[in-house]
């Protein structure tokens, strides 16, 4: 079964550059969420989007946006990056459907690291 | 606000049973989920509950008692493979919409 690609996996950054990280959802899965986990953390909810628009809104830092395109795929865009940004970043989907369950399926991560 | 709290560690012996305890706080509750998630992986969906009661799925089982804001996963049989990260996630419409507020997760070790 298909499952979240993310690309890119590896991504090394130096600070106060700019970085995308790109997510394409299950097919059929209408709703995208971003996640960053820091080393040794639980995956801390950056923010979500359903059905192309933003649905909700965690603890995503201003330096940082998101968006989701009409193909559903979505892009975080992080700048003037900082040594703690350094972490893994998770897409997961989901999709809403009639069980109300809508379980979160992640996708392998990006790893950032910021030097 | 929200608090989830689970042990940091655990330790079991390969073929034992083991419950992982998930007590939590928050407004809004709409689903208490499972994961398991191995050293720099994706976390895994493993279970979900949003009424009292269990569910079971193999050689794993969840639990949930909203009134006392607690939940527990148990995993019969224990393999060598089980030992990961295991997080307790919580669906709250108040703090988050769908997404996912999670513990810090409990990290269980599995010894031959």
């Amino acid at each position: 079964a298909a499952g979240v690609i993310q690309s890119p996996r590896h991504l090394i950054k130096e600070k106060r550059e700019t970085a995308t990280l790109k997510c394409y959802p299950i097919p059929r899965h209408d709703t995208v969420y971003w996640y960053q986990q820091g080393p040794g953390q639980d995956p801390q909810f950056l923010i979500s989007f359903y059905e192309k628009m933003q649905s909700d809104k965690g603890s995503i830092p201003d330096r940082f946006s998101a968006q989701q395109f009409s193909d559903y795929h979505s892009e975080l865009n992080m700048s003037s990056l900082e040594l703690g940004d350094s972490a893994l970043y998770f897409c997961a989907s989901s999709l809403f459907g009639d069980r109300g369950i809508y379980e979160q399926y992640f996708g392998p991560g990006t790893r950032l690291t910021v030097t | 606000g929200q608090n989830i709290d689970q042990p940091t560690e655990m330790t079991a012996t390969e073929g034992a049973i083991v419950q992982i305890n998930c007590t939590y706080q928050t407004s809004g509750f709409n689903g208490l989920f499972w994961y398991q998630q191995h050293a720099g992986e994706a976390p895994t969906f493993l279970s979900y509950n949003v009424l009292d009661g269990l569910e079971e799925k193999g050689r794993f089982s969840s639990f949930l008692s909203r009134s006392k804001g607690y939940s527990y996963l148990l995993l019969k049989e224990l393999q060598m493979k089980d030992s990961a990260s295991y997080l307790c996630a919580v669906r709250s419409f108040n703090q988050a919409g769908t997404a996912l507020i999670f513990g810090k997760g409990t990290t269980l070790s599995v010894s031959s």
